[in-house]
């Protein structure tokens, strides 16, 4: 079954250090993969997808098909990256069918 | 545009009870997501449709869930009847078209006492 795992529930770091959040699936076909970000008191919104291959609020995320992930990265966290993060497929078939993981929350500490 | 319209943002209600979940998605989008979150499963899609057709219902739990969507600018998620296990924060979200970025409004905390 297709699965999107993201093993961390709560990542801490320092503003100013490098934050990975990680992001393994499982699907045996052409995935597209996303990143949601869901700020304190504010909607879940769209992040980045890694179609665009694009650097959204200094954050980027690579596709690995080799290694199944679509880790998160940016290599300076600002306390106003503080939020829940998500990482989410969907099937090269199923449209819009967002398959979630679990999320990880990130906290940037000053 | 006010994005996606959920109502009501919080519903309390004891078991037994009919449960009526609105969504207004953003004008022109032709597709809309209902999704349940709670801390056991986290975010799981329950229904979408596509131009107002049920696409994909593989996620409603039972046939105590129902959703509807009678026009392109509204859409029911009912329970009936609700259990305490319903209880859970509720989204909607809406794209252009099925495989375009989701757009979520601001979700529904359940509560089934």
């Amino acid at each position: 079954a297709q699965r999107v795992t993201q093993p961390e529930k709560l990542l801490s770091v320092f503003k100013g250090a490098p934050v990975e959040l990680k992001c393994n699936y499982s699907y045996s076909g052409s995935p597209e993969l996303f990143w949601y970000v869901q700020y304190s008191r504010q909607r879940l919104q769209l992040l980045l997808r890694h179609i665009s291959r694009e650097s959204i609020k200094g954050f980027t995320a690579d596709l690995n098909k080799g290694e199944t992930s679509f880790h998160l990265k940016k290599p300076f966290a600002q306390e106003e990256d503080s939020a829940m993060y998500y990482c989410a497929l969907i099937r090269g078939n199923q449209g819009g069918k967002l398959i979630f993981g679990q999320g990880t929350e990130l906290s940037v500490k000053p | 545009d006010a994005g996606v319209i959920q109502s009501p943002r919080h519903e309390v209600t004891e078991m037994g009870q009919e449960v009526t979940l609105r969504c207004k998605p953003i004008s022109g989008h032709n597709s809309l997501f209902w999704y349940r979150q709670t801390m056991m499963r986290g975010l799981e899609l329950l229904i979408y449709f596509n131009n107002n057709v049920p696409i994909d219902d593989s996620g409603m739990p039972e046939d105590r869930f129902s959703a509807k969507m009678p026009n392109a600018s509204f859409s029911t998620l009912k329970i009936q009847p609700s259990e305490p296990r319903d209880s859970a924060v509720y989204f909607c979200a809406s794209s252009l078209g099925h495989g375009d970025e989701q757009f979520f409004g601001p979700g529904t905390r359940l509560t089934v006492l």
